[in-house]
């Protein structure tokens, strides 16, 4: 079967690094998104990845490696407004997207 | 500014009404989606659409339709509500090409069904 499997919840403090990880097993690959979304909100894109590597984008980065079924998503400077889920979804071989269950980011001052 | 909208952010229903869940973009998107997100899992797919008319099967459609008469609205109705039915219900749309692109996704309806 398809699987995406992220930590549940994270705790990280203000000012702080973390880093969000996300393996996948699915039947073929076709990219890698990250969306964030904040309680009681709809979910929003943040990054895409189709090739192994590292996309910067500001705050967040956002890696991929094909070959270990792996990416993660690493936030910088920490701020209160990045608590939130953060959402892992991978695009099959048959151009379905795969949803991960979510992590749940909890700032703390 | 790209705008998927819902029809309600919170609506409570009883068992076995029939319920309309309504979903409009204005990006002129080809495809559009309804997902249904409980505690614990991921989005789960129930129904999406890649053109007018069209309307696909996703992994939960049991106990919902869908319509799509224009693009840019796509409509989710549950037949005969039911208590497992209550959930967040999320529609999102994107340009075509499969799901290569961004998803856009409207604010949300909390369904309660009593």
């Amino acid at each position: 079967g398809q699987n995406i499997d992220q930590p549940t919840e994270m705790t990280a403090t203000e000012g702080a690094i973390v880093q969000i990880n996300c393996t996948y097993q699915t039947s073929g690959f076709n990219g890698l998104f990250w969306y964030q979304q904040h309680a009681g909100e709809a979910p929003t894109f943040l990054s895409y990845n189709v090739l192994d590597g590292l996309e910067e984008k500001g705050r967040f980065s956002s890696f991929l490696s094909r070959s270990k079924g792996y990416s993660y998503l690493l936030l910088k400077e920490l701020q209160m407004k990045d608590s939130a889920s953060y959402l892992c979804a991978v695009t099959d071989s048959n151009y379905q997207l795969i949803w991960g269950a979510g992590t749940k980011l909890i700032i703390k001052p | 500014d790209v705008k998927v909208t819902q029809s309600s952010r919170y609506l409570v229903k009883r068992t076995g009404e029939k319920v309309f869940l309504e979903c409009v973009q204005d990006m002129d998107h080809e495809n559009m989606f309804w997902y249904r997100q409980d505690p614990g899992l991921g989005l789960r797919l129930i129904y999406f659409s890649y053109d007018v008319k069209m309307k696909e099967k996703g992994d939960i459609p049991e106990g919902y339709s869908v319509s799509r008469e224009k693009k840019e609205r796509f409509s989710l109705i549950l037949e005969s509500a039911s208590t497992n039915q209550t959930s967040m219900y999320l529609c999102a749309s994107s340009p075509s090409g499969g799901n290569s692109y961004e998803q856009y996704f409207g604010p949300g309806t909390r369904l309660t069904v009593t």
